[in-house]
């Protein structure tokens, strides 16, 4: 079945570092999501992306959706505590039905003030 | 984006019984629900996906008479755990969509 590789699966950094991860995908998608869970809360959608090479942002956040349609990146620019949590990729192939998304297993997060 | 509803967001039962769990899109109309399970410091794992009038779709190795769905409206869908044990414990999540997903803010089932 498809798969979709996320890393790092954590990273620890100090406040106002950037922070990167990405996702591969070993099928073409034609959506990419990105997604930040708090604990004991449910994803909340950070960024969507639908078409290939496109770069957009929401603050300080920037996602791409990449050129092959197999992988997208996310960045966070100059961290915060409140940044700290799970980030999840997601994304949806042509024969997907409607929200029926393949999650990447997610990148922890820790920012030290 | 969308608003998805989820009640209630934590409950205790005893081994043996049923917890209803539901959830609702507050301002849009959805055919199509998805139920997720999610196992401590893992991914999402979809259950079943959940479709108005008529019977829910379930993935692989999930017991479709254990986690019985109801989609009996267009904004509404429920998950009913029916005769619960402790392994049943988990962080139960609901979507809706429009063209991305949003997402209910789970349901911890703590079985003891």
């Amino acid at each position: 079945g498809q798969q979709l590789n996320q890393s790092p699966q954590s990273m620890f950094i100090q406040e106002g570092e950037d922070v990167s991860m990405n996702c591969t995908s070993s099928s073409i998608f034609n959506t990419w999501l990105w997604y930040k869970q708090d604990p004991g809360e449910g994803p909340v959608l950070l960024i969507a992306l639908y078409k290939a090479g496109e770069l957009t942002s929401n603050g300080r956040l920037t996602a791409q959706f990449g050129i092959t349609r197999k992988d997208s990146f996310l960045n966070i620019s100059a961290s915060i505590p409140s940044d700290v949590g799970i980030y999840f990729c997601a994304g949806r192939d042509y024969g997907g039905s409607q929200g029926n998304l393949i999650f990447g297993k997610g990148t922890k997060l820790s920012v030290k003030p | 984006g969308a608003v998805v509803s989820q009640h209630p967001s934590r409950v205790i039962c005893k081994s043996g019984t049923s917890v209803k769990i539901e959830c609702r899109s507050l301002d849009f109309q959805a055919t199509t629900m998805f139920w997720y399970r999610q196992f401590p410091k893992q991914s999402l794992m979809l259950m079943a996906t959940s479709n108005e009038g008529s019977k829910a779709t379930y993935e692989q190795g999930v017991e479709k008479d254990k986690f019985l769905i109801n989609h009996a409206s267009l904004t509404l869908s429920t998950l009913t755990v029916t005769s619960a044990h402790p392994e049943d414990s988990s962080f139960y999540i609901c979507s809706a969509s429009l063209t991305e997903a949003f997402f209910g803010q789970g349901t911890r089932l703590t079985v003891v």
